[in-house]
């Protein structure tokens, strides 16, 4: 299993930026996919999850209306439109794979990247 | 809104035992699933247990996990403490939206 994050850089606050996360060494679409984000010397804070087939999609209360997620299975890629960027999205963005579908709510995040870069400063 | 708390650091010697509380705000910590995760400094998390004391494949049985329904606590015990397990180890669940909730992270460091 490899997932790889990209996208990320130094934005302003106020701007957008899409994230992708390129999923291989497994089945993608049999399994909900993820966004985790720490920021530095932080914690771990789920930001977004969508199901196998995009049917059931959620959002941290931090981020919802400003980000949205997404998947292309043909592509086995997940995505993270966030608009609206504030400070304190400042974060390392990861992808994480749940080891279910996730028709029936989230589970565990089995496999995850090494995490993309997101800096909102001006 | 439902919070995990974690102890901010604990410290053991090689070869004794350990254990992390992660104490529910609200609620029963046992009506939904707990989840703990590594993280190694630099690294990705990985699951050290699921489904409150399941290990997945890989994990040595060093690690346990277990739920307190009194304290409305899960715990992560580690026994026979090596300097590997020197991490960042984060327990997770869920709140009543079943959004994800993960504790702060406990730094534990092994002298």
């Amino acid at each position: 299993v490899q997932l790889v994050e990209s996208g990320g850089g130094l934005i302003q606050p106020g701007r957008s930026l899409r994230l992708s996360c390129a999923a291989s060494g497994f089945t993608f679409d049999d399994y909900a996919m993820h966004w985790v984000r720490q920021g530095p010397g932080k914690g771990l804070e789920w930001v977004s999850g969508i199901s196998w087939n995009s049917g059931s999609i959620d959002y941290a209360d931090s981020v919802k209306g400003r980000f949205t997620i997404s998947r292309d299975n043909a592509k086995n890629s997940l995505y993270l439109q966030m608009n609206s960027l504030r400070t304190e999205d400042t974060a390392l963005y990861f992808c994480a794979k749940d080891y279910r579908g996730g028709s029936s709510g989230w589970y565990l995040f089995d496999y995850w990247g090494q995490g993309t870069l997101v800096t909102v400063s001006s | 809104n439902f919070m995990l708390t974690q102890p901010h650091s604990v410290s053991e010697s090689p070869g004794k035992t350990v254990t992390i509380s992660c104490t529910g705000s609200s609620g029963s910590i046992a009506s939904n699933y707990v989840q703990w995760y590594q993280q190694r400094p630099g690294s990705a998390p990985t699951p050290v247990i699921y489904e409150d004391n399941q290990r997945p494949s890989g994990v040595p049985d060093r690690f346990s996990g277990s739920i307190d329904s009194s304290s409305n606590s899960a715990s992560l015990t580690i026994s026979g403490l090596k300097t590997e397990d020197e991490a960042d180890y984060y327990c997770q669940s869920y709140d009543s939206s079943n959004h994800v909730v993960f504790g702060g992270g406990t730094k534990l460091t092994v002298l």
